[in-house]
């Protein structure tokens, strides 16, 4: 079974400064995919950012990059210039090359404070 | 292009009743996946479908259960509920089955079980 942990509950920034999330995950797999997702008050889950395994270039997104650290099982956000618009829950996922569903970590609340 | 609707957006019932939330896909998606979202368990997965096929089903009792119609269309249903199954249902749509990339996820149905 595919665990995915991220260990910090909440996190704040100061408006413009750099936040770093963190996510691990466990899994036997040698393909699969992870991601990023927000979930502003809206609630609607939006995609951040992606990673193939098979990639060892690490994904950007204009403001958004993640340090994936295959070995490690290691999977990392990094928002830099941070905006209010940033204020969410932000959850890590893994999701197999076969599988057919989403493993989500339990989020990380983060808050830009202006 | 309109996105994933769930309806209703929010829903208080009784223990011991039933409920069934409705989920449209973003059109020309024949995938619905449901996730149920709570504080202490995080997202789990409940079911998906695929042209009005159950194609993968997560750990949840038989109280949880699922169809699909012909457009795509999907509903859950919950059949005696109980207070924990209190929770944000998000569902998502994609254009096929297995695929890693493309979920849209709606904003859910918050359902309050008293």
């Amino acid at each position: 079974a595919q665990t995915v942990t991220q260990s910090q509950p909440e996190m704040s920034v100061q408006e413009a400064e750099t936040v770093t999330l963190s996510c691990t995950y466990d899994t036997s797999e040698s393909n699969y995919y992870l991601f990023w997702y927000k979930q502003p008050p809206s609630r609607q889950m939006i995609l951040v950012i992606r990673q193939e395994a098979y990639k060892q270039q690490n994904a950007t997104e204009n403001r958004f990059s993640v340090n994936f650290q295959k070995a490690a099982k290691s999977f990392s956000l990094k928002i830099s210039d941070s905006q209010l618009g940033d204020t969410a829950m932000y959850f890590c996922a893994f999701r197999s090359f076969t599988g057919n569903q989403f493993y989500f970590g339990t989020g990380t609340s983060l808050t830009v404070i202006p | 292009k309109a996105g994933v609707t769930q309806t209703p957006r929010y829903l208080i019932k009784t223990r011991g009743q039933q409920v069934t939330l409705s989920c449209s896909p973003i059109s020309g998606h024949r995938s619905v996946s449901w996730y149920q979202q709570t504080p202490g368990q995080g997202l789990q997965f409940l079911f998906e479908y695929f042209s009005e096929t159950q194609r993968n089903k997560g750990n949840f009792p038989g109280r949880f259960s699922g169809r699909q119609f012909s457009n795509s269309r999907s509903e859950m249903n919950v059949s005696t509920l109980e207070l924990g199954d209190s929770a944000l249902y998000l569902c998502a749509s994609s254009l096929e089955t297995g695929t890693p990339y493309g979920y849209t996820f709606g904003s859910g149905t918050r359902l309050t079980v008293v």
